[in-house]
């Protein structure tokens, strides 16, 4: 079974840039989580989806940060513009179900240096 | 609101037993987890304990909840160079679907 899928892997740009990172979870999975990782830290959660809609996105700063999964299986999160404190790994997760066993598996996650 | 806690450095000799510590404040927590990263990599989930279990044991690892206290602790028997990592506790509720994660535990096992 393939698992979560990211890219980029690795992505520097300077602040007030644009940036946007894709998603793609395991097959099947009707959940979709996008955590923020500093370094140092836990991840902590931005937006979570159940297929194409919005769960809990309270984390979330929606000023800069925006995240769509419009046909309920990839995700894009996208960042505009960009401040220097966002420079962190982004990673995706999915789950089957909202049952109450979560079981999230990671992606590998993007590394984003904001310059 | 919810915090866990953890400590941020365990150093261990290969072939001796971990133990890594948490500790939890939000007494609603259902589910425990315990997640592995190791580094430039996602997480991996090791193993995880419901709240109305005291002990679990998976091969080599054994999870131990003390609920009163809300503390939680994972225990690697026979610990090798391929378990160094950052460990990350993390709880869950049915109400509330995202987890909450711990900063990490970086183990760091010395041959």
């Amino acid at each position: 079974e393939a698992g979560v899928a990211q890219s980029p892997r690795y992505k520097i740009i300077e602040k007030r840039q644009s940036v946007a990172f894709w998603c793609n979870p395991i097959s099947g999975h009707a959940t979709l989580y996008w955590y923020q990782q500093i370094l140092g830290q836990g991840p902590k959660l931005l937006i979570q989806f159940q297929n194409n809609g919005v769960v809990d996105d309270s984390q979330l700063p929606k000023d800069r940060f925006s995240a769509e999964r419009l046909k309920g299986v990839d995700s894009t999160l996208k960042i505009q513009p960009a401040k220097l404190e966002d420079s962190a790994v982004y990673l995706c997760a999915s789950s089957l179900d909202q049952g109450a066993l979560q079981t999230q598996y990671f992606g590998p996650g993007t590394r984003l240096l904001v310059l | 609101g919810e915090d866990v806690e953890q400590s941020l450095f365990l150093s261990v000799r290969e072939g001796d037993s971990s133990v890594i510590n948490c500790t939890y404040t939000d007494s609603s927590s259902t589910y425990l987890y315990w997640y592995k990263q190791e580094p430039g990599a996602g997480l991996q989930l090791l193993t995880y304990i419901f709240s109305n279990m005291d002990m679990k044991q998976d091969q080599r690892l054994t999870v131990l909840l003390n609920k009163k206290d809300k503390h939680l602790s994972l225990r690697i028997a026979d610990t090798q160079t391929g378990d160094s990592a950052i460990y990350f506790c993390a709880e869950g509720h049915t109400g509330r679907r995202a987890l909450t994660f711990g900063s990490g535990t970086r183990l760091q096992v010395q041959p």
